[in-house]
């Protein structure tokens, strides 16, 4: 059965702080990881990765992809209170098109 | 432009109702998805459509629960004889080709009282 797991389920943090968030996979035919943060409903893309070792950056969020360990981090750093919110793990099937996602992260951060 | 949209934001039913679930993808999007998304989890596939058909079905929980999308367009998710089980946030998401970055809509949070 094809899981994605997610690390910690829950992190509470202060406004500055530097997050790593996991997301670890197991699956039959992997095509891409994926990263959406949900703030009220709707997941919000934030990375696509599909190759290993090669750092997705976009202003204080970076992510990265290593296929042989089956794992992804997220990096937050200089946290702001805005960055509450839901992150969300998922892998794309190849020849499935369809989004397996963890359990997500729940990020807090405090003022 | 406009993005993905769901009607109704929320809907609450009785056991054993019949619910109508309405997604509106972006607009020139062929693919769209329906997820569901209990209360502390991630969200979990139910169906997707490639134009008017269903590509994938294979996540429908049983067969009180069918989608169509008879022009390729808007898509609606059936449930009948619904229970209380089914509570939880439908999510819509569309994309503009088969593995293509998905969109996702604001959700219906359906309460089955």
């Amino acid at each position: 059965e094809d899981k994605v797991v997610q690390s910690p389920l829950s992190l509470v943090v202060h406004e500055g702080d530097t997050v790593t968030l996991n997301c670890s996979y197991e699956v039959t035919n992997f095509r891409s990881l994926l990263w959406y943060k949900q703030e009220k409903k709707a997941p919000t893309f934030l990375f696509m990765l599909t190759s290993s070792g090669i750092e997705k950056k976009s202003g204080r969020l970076s992510s990265i992809l290593d296929k042989k360990e089956l794992f992804s981090i997220l990096n937050i750093t200089a946290t702001q209170t805005g960055d509450s919110a839901v992150y969300l793990c998922a892998v794309e099937l190849q020849g499935a098109q369809k989004l397996v996602f963890g359990q997500g992260t729940r990020l807090t951060i405090n003022p | 432009g406009a993005g993905v949209s769901q009607t109704p934001s929320n809907k609450v039913t009785e056991k054993g109702k019949y619910v109508e679930l309405r997604c509106d993808p972006i607009s020139g999007h062929t693919a769209l998805y329906w997820y569901r998304q209990s209360l502390g989890q991630g969200p979990e596939f139910l169906i997707y459509f490639q134009g008017t058909g269903a590509a994938d079905d294979s996540g429908l929980p049983n067969d009180r629960f069918f989608a169509v999308r008879p022009e390729g367009s808007v898509s609606t998710l059936k449930i009948q004889r619904t229970e209380r089980g089914d509570s939880a946030v439908y999510l819509c998401a569309s994309s503009l080709s088969v593995a293509g970055e998905q969109f996702f809509g604001p959700g219906t949070r359906l309460t089955v009282l």
